[in-house]
């Protein structure tokens, strides 16, 4: 059975820092992987999505990779603003199916 | 701006009452997803459709949630009777087909 855990739980820094998320799977058969963030209260938002041809995606601050071999991959933020103060869960899908199976998720607090 | 809408946004129900949840997949998904999210066991998928279609309801405890898609703008979530450990917040997500999927504002579930 496929489980995804994200290290660390928490974090909680100042801005400007680069910080880095982690995600593994227990199941290298995944197929895409995707991140996502969560405000207080609200749905998932679609942050980036890896399909299983690609190693990496970046859209402006974010990057993430996917390392299949490893059963890994990381979110990169650069600069970080108190704006991307939110929890962010990662989900892997597995090939000819559409469904996800969600990380534990990583609550990030950043400060000014 | 097209959005996944669900209603009702919070519900408070007593144990025993049946409780319908709606959502209106984005135009042109033809992939929608129930997923259920406490803090105990975080996101859980508990049914998918293809096309209308169910394609996956293994997560769902068969005997008192139901899940249809009476037509392609309109997806239901039943739970009858409804139980206290039923309380979550309760989201639709639609997408196409191996793409990124697209959630709701979701459903907050109080039963009492």
């Amino acid at each position: 059975k496929q489980e995804v855990t994200q290290i660390p739980a928490a974090l909680s820094v100042p801005e400007g820092e680069n910080l880095v998320l982690n995600c593994s799977f227990t199941d290298s058969a995944i197929y895409n992987l995707q991140w996502f963030r969560q405000d207080p209260g609200k749905g998932l938002t679609s942050l980036l999505l890896i399909q299983s041809s690609q190693r990496e995606q970046t859209s402006g601050r974010l990057n993430a990779s996917l390392d299949k071999s490893s059963g890994r991959s990381t979110l990169y933020i650069a600069a970080s603003q108190p704006g991307d103060s939110a929890t962010y869960l990662c989900a892997g899908g597995t090939y000819n199916t559409d469904k996800l199976i969600f990380g534990t998720g990583t609550r990030l607090q950043v400060f000014p | 701006d097209a959005r996944v809408t669900q209603t009702p946004r919070h519900k408070v129900t007593e144990m025993g009452q049946e409780v319908t949840m709606r959502c209106q997949p984005i135009l042109g998904h033809n992939t929608v997803f129930w997923y259920r999210q406490t803090m105990m066991q975080g996101l859980e998928l508990l049914a998918y459709f293809r096309n209308r279609a169910p394609l996956d309801d293994s997560g769902m405890p068969k005997d008192r949630f139901s899940a249809e898609m009476p037509d392609a703008t309109l997806a239901t979530l039943k739970i009858q009777p409804s139980e206290p450990r039923d309380s979550a917040v309760y989201f639709c997500a639609s997408g196409l087909v191996g793409e990124t999927q697209y959630f709701g504002p979701g459903t907050r579930l109080l039963v009492l």
